[in-house]
């Protein structure tokens, strides 16, 4: 049963303009969000976060969205840029729990 | 500040033998989750450490257990290693603050081919 979802295995962007990665979840009891960056033989980077009690967190060129309502969360890359092509997962956490439950992964390609 | 490290980097093994992967965490952090990743999928938790005791356990058998030492560093042991134990093992440690763990932070992985 995978409780995290990324329906889009790759999405392509040119460079400047607006990505938009996409993760859907079906565990209620979820409470908190990450997204990681992971590039070829290196391990996942953390980018970004954000609690279920906010719907939207920033830094810099990344921003979380979360509508809890319908279970979804998306980051938005803006502008991307070549260096930001990598597979993207999304994860959460329970209740500050141990285990991260991610997603299958967004392969990003920012072409120039 | 020193990042998480895990060695070896690669690693190839024969059916029914046993393995043994190292972690060292990022320096102030006290807990090291680890992770397999099989190819096209996302990171599974296999278990976590803090305090040098189990932490919780992801739907991994037995064979696969793991060590947390005094200074934080870790071990992921694996016996009698089957075909479909063929993955990136991935080390994560984070600082438990209170009953919550969040931000988890990565180490390179190591690579695991059996045959």
């Amino acid at each position: 049963d995978q409780q995290v979802k990324q329906n889009s295995p790759s999405l392509s962007v040119q460079e400047g303009r607006i990505s938009i990665l996409n993760c859907d979840y079906t565990n209620s009891m979820f409470d908190y969000f990450l997204w990681y960056k992971k590039y070829p033989a290196e391990g996942p980077t953390f980018l970004i976060s954000i609690s279920s009690i906010k719907d939207k967190n920033e830094d810099g060129r990344f921003t979380v969205f979360l509508n809890k309502s319908a279970k979804h969360l998306s980051l938005h890359i803006v502008p991307s840029q070549p260096g930001d092509s990598a597979v993207y997962f999304c994860a959460a956490l329970t209740g500050g729990g141990n285990k991260l439950t991610f997603g299958t992964g967004t392969q990003l390609k920012v072409e120039l | 500040e020193t990042g998480v490290t895990q060695s070896p980097t690669h690693l190839i093994k024969t059916r029914g033998q046993q393995v043994t992967l190292r972690c060292s965490s990022q320096s102030g952090h006290n807990t090291v989750s680890w992770y397999q990743q099989a190819l096209g999928q996302g990171p599974q938790f296999i278990f976590q450490y803090y305090r040098e005791e189990e932490n919780g356990r992801g739907n991994f058998p037995p064979r696969f257990s793991g060590l947390q030492f005094p200074n934080y560093s870790s071990e992921l042991n694996v016996n009698a290693l089957e075909l479909d134990d063929s993955a990136l093992y991935l080390c994560a440690s984070s600082l438990r603050v209170g009953a919550g763990v969040y931000e988890q932070y990565f180490g390179p992985g190591t690579r695991l081919t059996v045959t």
